[in-house]
C-alpha cells in the first residue's frame, strides 16, 4: 500500500530565511506524481509544485522548489526567502498512475514564518 | 486566471437530512473530484468523475454519497441522508489530464458541512 509521511507536524522560520518540510513516501510502483499543496488558514488548496518520478531534474517553481531523492523515497519541499504570508499547512500529496487518477495525502506541516 | 468554484461556502444541515455540494469545474477539464478533509485531519479521495461517469471512489464513497454532472457546468455530490460523522470540509477540484499526466488537481475553495 502507498503511503506518505510529512514528520513535521509544525515548523517555524525566520521571514527571509529558507526552510525545508519534509515528505517521504512508501511504494513499489516506479511510476508517479508527487504534488505539493498549501492550505492557508482560510481554508483553500492552492498547488504549489509538481514533481514526476521520472523526471531527471528537481522542480522549480519561483521560490518552490523540489529537493526529489527517489533512492530514499524522499520529495521535501524547500521555500527561499520565506515571507509572512507563506504562513499556511503544506501537504504532499502523490497520484500512482496504476492505482488511479487520486491523490493520496500526507497529515500536512503548519508552518509559521516569524517576521 | 480561472478557477474552481464551490457553492455554497458553509452548510449547516439536521442529521438525516439531503445536503447537495456544488462545483463548477474549470470550463476545459475533463476530469473531477471530490475530496474530505475533516477537522485538523488529512485531506481524503472521495470520488473522480469522468466522461459522465464515476471512475474511482474510495470506501467512504458508501450508497449515501452520490455525484452527478447535471449540466455542462456544474458538479455535485449528494449526501442523502447525514450523519455526525459527515461534517468536515469538502473539496471540489478539476483537472486537464488523467492519470498519465502531470497536470494538477486543481482545487475549489471548499464547502465546510456543519451536521447538527
Amino acid at each position: 500500500a502507498q503511503k506518505i509521511t510529512q514528520t513535521q507536524p509544525g515548523m517555524f522560520v525566520q521571514e527571509k530565511e529558507a526552510v525545508t518540510l519534509d515528505c517521504t513516501y512508501d511504494t513499489s510502483d516506479p511510476s508517479y506524481g508527487l504534488f505539493w499543496y498549501k492550505q492557508p488558514s482560510s481554508g483553500e488548496m492552492i498547488f504549489l509544485i509538481y514533481q514526476g518520478s521520472y523526471d531527471q531534474q528537481n522542480a522549480t517553481e519561483g521560490r518552490y522548489s523540489l529537493n526529489f531523492q527517489k533512492a530514499r523515497k524522499s520529495a521535501n519541499l524547500v521555500i527561499s526567502a520565506s515571507q509572512l504570508g507563506d504562513s499556511a499547512m503544506y501537504f504532499c500529496a502523490m497520484r500512482f498512475p496504476n492505482a488511479g487518477n487520486m491523490l493520496t495525502f500526507g497529515g500536512g506541516t503548519r508552518l509559521m514564518v516569524k517576521p | 486566471e480561472p478557477e474552481v468554484t464551490q457553492t455554497p461556502s458553509h452548510q449547516v444541515t439536521q442529521m438525516g437530512q439531503e445536503v447537495i455540494l456544488r462545483c463548477v469545474p474549470i470550463s476545459n477539464h475533463l476530469y473531477f473530484y471530490w475530496y474530505r478533509q475533516i477537522l485538523g485531519q488529512k485531506v481524503e479521495f472521495l470520488v473522480s468523475f469522468y466522461n459522465n461517469e464515476i471512475s474511482e471512489k474510495s470506501e467512504i464513497f458508501d450508497d449515501q454519497f452520490s455525484v452527478e454532472r447535471p449540466d455542462g457546468s456544474n458538479f455535485t455530490l449528494k449526501i442523502r441522508s447525514t450523519k455526525l460523522e459527515d461534517s468536515a470540509m469538502y473539496f471540489c477540484a478539476s483537472s486537464e489530464g488523467g492519470q498519465r499526466s502531470n497536470q494538477p488537481q486543481h482545487f475549489g475553495d471548499g464547502t465546510r458541512l456543519s451536521i447538527l
